[in-house]
């Protein structure tokens, strides 16, 4: 069954202290990968799209990259504002257009 | 522009109810998905809607039923509900079924089954 899994679970970082989390697949077939934010209660907000192995995309303090296996959404000189849970998902060629979500990796930035 | 709306956004039934939970799409989608979503756990498909039809559907049993209008609006329909259903219910929308397009989705309908 294709998978996606996605550590650390929880991850917890000083403002200004830079880390990566990572969403690993299993390699069959991969028709795009997306990077969600979730804030408590809320439903989730798109960030990036990678379609292909070499891809990356940025926004502000976020990085997201892909490679055959996996994706790093790389977060640099974090604030507390970046605290959320953030969401890896897959789109397989032979699943259409639904979505495969990881569990997710819940960030806390500390001031 | 208005997002993507769902209605209610809290609801509390007890086993064995029914529920319908609603949504509207965000402007000029044409494209519903509904996702279930247990607390610390991240979102499941369970179907997708398009031209009023269901076009796919998740790992979910057939007391989950849903329907899109001519609007593109569309309801989520859970019968003899369990005390398993409690969670946020997540409506996505898109442009086109079958692309890898970017899903935009509400803020959800948190629902306990009590």
């Amino acid at each position: 069954e294709d998978q996606v899994t996605q550590s650390p679970e929880a991850l917890r970082l000083q403002e200004g202290e830079s880390s990566s989390l990572n969403c690993s697949y299993t390699v069959s077939g991969l028709r795009g990968l997306f990077w969600y934010r979730q804030d408590p209660g809320k439903g989730p907000e798109f960030l990036f799209t990678l379609y292909s192995a070499g891809e990356e995309k940025e926004k502000e303090r976020l990085k997201a990259t892909l490679t055959k296996k996996e994706s790093f959404l790389h977060i640099t000189a974090p604030k507390p504002e970046d605290s959320a849970t953030y969401l890896c998902a897959v789109v397989w060629e032979t699943s259409g257009s639904r979505l495969t979500f990881g569990e997710g990796t819940q960030l806390t930035v500390n001031p | 522009d208005a997002g993507v709306t769902q209605s209610p956004t809290h609801l509390i039934k007890t086993r064995g109810q029914q529920v319908t939970l609603r949504c509207s799409p965000k402007s000029g989608h044409d494209t519903v998905s509904w996702y279930q979503q247990a607390l610390g756990q991240g979102p499941q498909f369970i179907f997708q809607y398009y031209e009023e039809e269901e076009r796919q559907r998740g790992n979910f049993p057939d007391r989950f039923s849903g329907h899109q209008f001519p609007n593109y609006s569309s309801e989520l329909n859970v019968n003899a509900l369990l005390l398993g259903d409690s969670a946020l219910y997540l409506c996505a929308s898109s442009f086109g079924a079958g692309g890898t397009g970017e899903l935009f989705f509400g803020e959800g309908s948190r629902l306990t089954v009590l």
